[in-house]
């Protein structure tokens, strides 16, 4: 799997949007780009995931660059809730292998 | 969507006793992973669980020490065996969904060793 690399940590004002970035400047023509969040010590929750095309789902939209070589998630309108650690993972589809979480980025949303 | 639970959801531990933790999809899955979360780290793969094979693991993790079972394809063990403080940790158990490409987590199960 391409390794990615996301900011370490970001903050972002309640009701704004947050907007994510994610370095995927090896990713492969079959690997998708999949989201996941944690919240404080719950198991990682499943966002959104895309090949090619942006993707937009009732959590967060997801903008995939031309060249794949890097994305944005987006949650429009951020609320406290969505304070979390976000792992951006190139990974190829329905492999059968695991996922391989990097360090992540902390979102801190404030009132 | 699948929905994963486990059990126990959290425990604490005397040193050198062993726990197994329970992981229950609600539905048939291939595949099942188990993973390890250290106090402020990130998850860290511990051992992939095929139905009616042998779990393969991930270096640095043996066999001996975090033992495994996958009686079915709804079902699978992780046994933490004659634990120290330092497996203290939150383990996870994840699974693949083919109808929807996505693996879904378990809640997790928080352990202390003391």
């Amino acid at each position: 799997d391409a390794k990615t690399t996301q900011p370490p940590s970001m903050d972002c004002a309640e009701g704004r949007a947050a907007n994510l970035p994610c370095n995927h400047s090896t990713i492969s023509g079959n690997e998708y780009v999949y989201w996941y969040r944690q919240i404080h010590s719950q198991g990682p929750q499943y966002i959104i995931h895309g090949l090619k095309n942006n993707e937009t789902n009732e959590m967060a939209s997801l903008i995939i660059t031309e060249d794949r070589k890097s994305s944005t998630l987006i949650l429009p309108h951020a609320t406290l809730r969505d304070t979390a650690v976000y792992y951006c993972i190139a990974y190829f589809s329905n492999s059968g292998y695991a996922l391989n979480f990097g360090k992540g980025t902390s979102l801190l949303v404030t009132p | 969507s699948a929905v994963i639970s486990q059990k126990p959801s959290r425990d604490i531990c005397q040193r050198g006793t062993s726990l197994t933790i329970q992981c229950q999809v609600d539905s048939q899955v291939t595949m099942m992973f188990w993973y390890r979360q250290q106090p402020g780290q990130s998850l860290t793969l511990i051992a992939t669980a095929n139905q009616g094979s042998e779990a393969t693991y991930e270096s640095g993790f043996v066999i001996d020490k975090f033992p495994i079972s996958r009686p079915n394809l709804t079902f699978s063990t992780l046994t933490v065996s004659n634990m120290s403080p330092e497996d203290s940790s939150i383990y996870l158990c994840s699974s693949d969904s083919r109808s929807t490409d996505t693996q879904y987590f378990g809640p997790g199960t928080r352990l202390t060793v003391l």
